[in-house]
This record gives C-alpha cells, structure tokens and sequence, in this order.
C-alpha cells in the first residue's frame, strides 16, 4: 500500500542554518503531496503542497519540489529562524490521505 | 485560527468509561476526519465522513465510533477506556470528499487521559 517515510528527529540547527528534511513515498497512484507543520500545542497546518510531478509548492520561505524520478518531496529553507521551531509531517493524498511520522525540528538562537 | 473548533479542551477520565469528543468543522466544508496522536504511534487516521456518510476508515478500534449529523458537526465515542487510550485526538476538515489535492484544516485538538 501506499507509504510516506520521512527522516527522524530531532533535527536541531542553529538560527540562520540551510534546512533539508527528508520525505520519500510509495504509492501506486499519483498522489499529491504535501507538508504539514505542529507547532508547540496546537493542531497541523497546511504548509505547502504540490499536485503533480516537478511542481514546486512554496510557503514562509520553505520549499519542496514533488520528484516523481526519485518518489521524493523533501523540505528546504534557506535561513531558518527560532519561530521555525515545530513539528513537520509530510504527507500524501491519493484515495486517502497518509501521514508520516513526522521529523520534529529545534532551531537555537 | 483554522476555523475548525473542537471540544472539550482537555478530558481526564477513567478506565472503562466511555466519553464524546465534539467537532464543528468549518463553514462550508463537507468532509470531517479523525486522528489520533500519540506519542507512540504517531499521527494516526481513524476515520473519515463526508456530508453525513462514512467515506474512508482508518486504524479506528471497534470501541470507537463516529457519526456526521445534519448539520455537519461530528462526534466521536470512544467506550471502554483503556489506558492506552490517552491521546490527543484531532478532527480536520476539507471542502471535498478527501481525494487527492484536497486541503485538510485541524482543530486544535482534544487531550484525553485516562487515569
């Protein structure tokens, strides 16, 4: 069945750092993609998303680029700052929606 | 704001009770899901409603059920509490029937413990 792995934390970088965090999947379908972000106490928000392959979905300065060649849809920002701080679940729609475990990221002044 | 309220806030109960969790999702949109976070397990899908019928189910336990009424709000019960129960408890909803570029919009969430 359909999957999404995306790499553990915690990731911790320090203010002004290059962010990558990684997500590939598995699915038989052509599922759209999307990130996900938790902050401290509260529920998920839609981050970004793509819908079909090469699209970029971009939001707050993060990026991801939907790699059909490489099943990937990894998370990127340049300079991240310490309100970046939370919890980033990547995702995938196909019949239904699938969740990964989500990578959660400290960012340090 | 999502626009998506859930209550209550906080639920602390015992074993072997049996409690609802309240969602009202937002203006317009038809479909209401259900998850489940641990720390154990992760973000989990429970099940999924669209305009008062159930669309998709997930990892949702025989003790658990949920319901869309008329109106769109949702309810979820969950009996015979275990403490493996505790959990926060989610509801999202989206414009359409959860097919493939739908955006989900999340509540603030329902932190159940059971003592």
């Amino acid at each position: 069945g359909d999957s999404v792995t995306q790499m553990e934390g915690p990731v911790t970088l320090s203010e002004e750092a290059f962010l990558t965090i990684n997500c590939t999947y598995t699915a038989t379908g052509y599922p759209s993609l999307f990130w996900y972000v938790q902050y401290p106490g509260e529920g998920l928000q839609l981050l970004l998303k793509a819908t079909k392959a090469d699209d970029k979905g971009s939001n707050k300065g993060f990026e991801a680029t939907y790699r059909k060649e490489t099943t990937s849809f990894h998370l990127e920002k340049g300079s991240v700052q310490v309100s970046d701080s939370a919890v980033y679940f990547c995702a995938l729609a196909d019949d239904k929606i699938i969740f990964g475990k989500g990578t959660r990221l400290h960012i340090l002044p | 704001d999502s626009g998506v309220t859930q209550t209550p806030k906080h639920l602390i109960t015992a074993t072997g009770q049996r409690v609802t969790l309240r969602c009202s999702p937002r203006s317009g949109d038809l479909s209401v899901y259900w998850y489940q976070q641990s720390l154990d397990q992760g973000l989990q899908f429970l099940i999924q409603y669209y305009n008062g019928e159930e669309r998709a189910k997930g990892n949702i336990l025989e003790r658990f059920s949920a319901q869309q009424f008329p109106d769109l709000h949702s309810e979820l019960n969950l009996s015979s509490l275990e403490l493996g129960d505790s959990a926060l408890y989610f509801c999202a909803s989206s414009v359409g029937d959860g097919r493939t570029t739908d955006t989900q919009y999340f509540g603030p969430g329902t932190r159940l413990t059971v003592l």
